[in-house]
């Protein structure tokens, strides 16, 4: 079955850095979503990406799927202490036609 | 438009009573699915409810069901609770929730059950 990997599980960053967070599948992503969620609260959608090569921002995040459309990337750039929290992304399974599958997150601490 | 909602945000119970979590989707989204979250289990998908069918079910026991109604909104019950139930419960709405879609899935602010 499909399984999505995300890498590193946590990070800590200095306020102002740069950093990225991977999301890689045993099989060819068709829809990959990134997301993120501060403790015991739900999630909040980032963003979407379908198509190989596609890249996306929103504000100082920056998410791009390779060519090969197995792997996704998120680059936070000059990162500050509102980006703290756990990144989560998911994708269309390609077991199931109506259910998307999860990365184990991937838990980001700021430091001041 | 309106989130998705969830009623109740916390919730105390005790092991053996039974509990019914309640969603309202984004209006128009037809596709109603249910995880469950916990530290060690990270997020587990429990079942998916679209037009009041439910088209996909994960790996757990039978204790645990659900449904959805004519307006879309959807409940998941759990029976016979056990204290491994403690977890934050989420509800995510789609338009159409398939892979051939490939829409977005919004996320409800969750129920934190804790089973004693």
């Amino acid at each position: 079955s499909q399984e999505l990997e995300q890498s590193p599980q946590s990070l800590i960053v200095q306020e102002g850095k740069n950093l990225t967070i991977n999301c890689t599948s045993s099989k060819t992503l068709y829809g990959l979503y990134w997301y993120k969620q501060k403790y015991g609260e739900g999630l909040i959608f980032l963003m979407m990406l379908q198509k190989g090569g596609e890249e996306k921002s929103h504000e100082k995040i920056t998410a791009k799927l390779d060519e090969k459309k197995q792997q996704s990337s998120l680059h936070i750039t000059a990162s500050q202490p509102s980006h703290a929290g756990i990144y989560l992304c998911g994708a269309d399974s390609l077991d199931s036609n109506y259910q998307l599958i999860w990365g184990a997150g991937t838990k980001l601490i700021i430091k001041p | 438009k309106a989130g998705v909602t969830q009623t109740p945000r916390y919730l105390i119970k005790t092991r053996g009573q039974q509990v019914t979590l309640s969603c309202s989707p984004i209006s128009g989204h037809r596709s109603v699915s249910w995880y469950q979250q916990t530290p060690g289990q990270g997020l587990q998908f429990l079942f998916e409810y679209f037009s009041e069918t439910q088209r996909n079910k994960g790996n757990f026991p039978g204790r645990f069901s659900g449904r959805q109604f004519s307006n879309s909104r959807s409940e998941m019950n759990v029976s016979t609770l056990e204290l491994g139930d403690s977890a934050l419960y989420l509800c995510a709405s789609r338009p159409l929730g398939s892979r051939v879609s490939t829409d977005t899935q919004y996320f409800g602010p969750g129920t934190r059950l804790t089973v004693l």
